[in-house]
């Protein structure tokens, strides 16, 4: 079966430090790889995408970056860090079928 | 493209109460509906998805869903809630097509059962 692991599950960062959240998948290849982010008191938000190793698709433009060195893993980075990027990371997936699944997510407090 | 409402951010129930949690989306073409819960802290896990066929869609936790096309609705129900519903639901939507296609979601309602 196929499992999504996200890490680490909370983390409290100071402005202007690096970011690297890691996301890998088990049990499938070649999947569709997602990064989400929930800010508090608002829905969710797709940051990036990929279909492929090496391939990054952004959705709004940020302090962040994204990328795929290997076919299931999913790393979401940042140079200096914002108060702004604080909230809630969720990685996904999906392959071939139709619903995303999602990590455990990740709880970033920039102070 | 597409988009999806979720008119209701929190919703209070009485535990034992029925619930409805409402969902509109609007899209030019057909898409896929789906209902996903999140419990505080965790990821999103699904509840229930509508692909074709029946309108009303039955998901796990005794939650189902009935697809309104005329109205662009997928409204999520349940007849008894109880304390455990207690968490944060997405509706979302993605455009039946080809290739890569994202999923939207909406704002999200808090569910919070009440003793």
């Amino acid at each position: 079966s196929q499992t999504i692991h996200q890490w680490p599950a909370t983390l409290v960062q100071p402005v202007g430090s690096p970011l690297s959240l890691e996301c890998t998948v088990e049990g499938t290849s070649n999947p569709n790889l997602y990064w989400y982010r929930q800010a508090a008191g608002r829905g969710l938000q797709l940051l990036f995408y990929s279909v492929g190793i090496g391939q990054i698709s952004s959705e709004v433009p940020q302090n962040l970056s994204a990328s795929r060195p290997q076919d299931r893993q999913f790393i979401l980075s940042s140079k200096k860090l914002l108060l702004s990027d604080s909230g809630f990371y969720l990685c996904a997936w999906r392959r071939g079928g139709t619903e995303a699944f999602f990590g455990q997510g990740t709880r970033l407090t920039v102070v | 493209a597409q988009s999806v409402t979720q008119l209701d951010s929190q919703v209070p129930v009485f535990e034992e109460a029925p619930v409805e949690l409402r969902c509109n989306y609007s899209s030019s073409v057909s898409v896929y509906l789906f209902w996903y819960v999140q419990y505080p802290n965790q990821g999103l896990q699904l509840l229930l998805k509508y692909l074709s066929g029946s309108t009303l869609v039955k998901g796990i936790n005794g939650f189902e869903a009935e697809f309104n096309k005329s109205q662009t609705s997928f409204h999520l129900r349940k007849p008894s809630v109880h304390i455990s519903d207690t968490a944060e639901y997405f509706c979302a939507v993605r455009l039946i097509s080809g290739g890569y296609q994202k999923v939207t979601f909406g704002t999200g309602t808090k569910l919070q059962v009440i003793p």
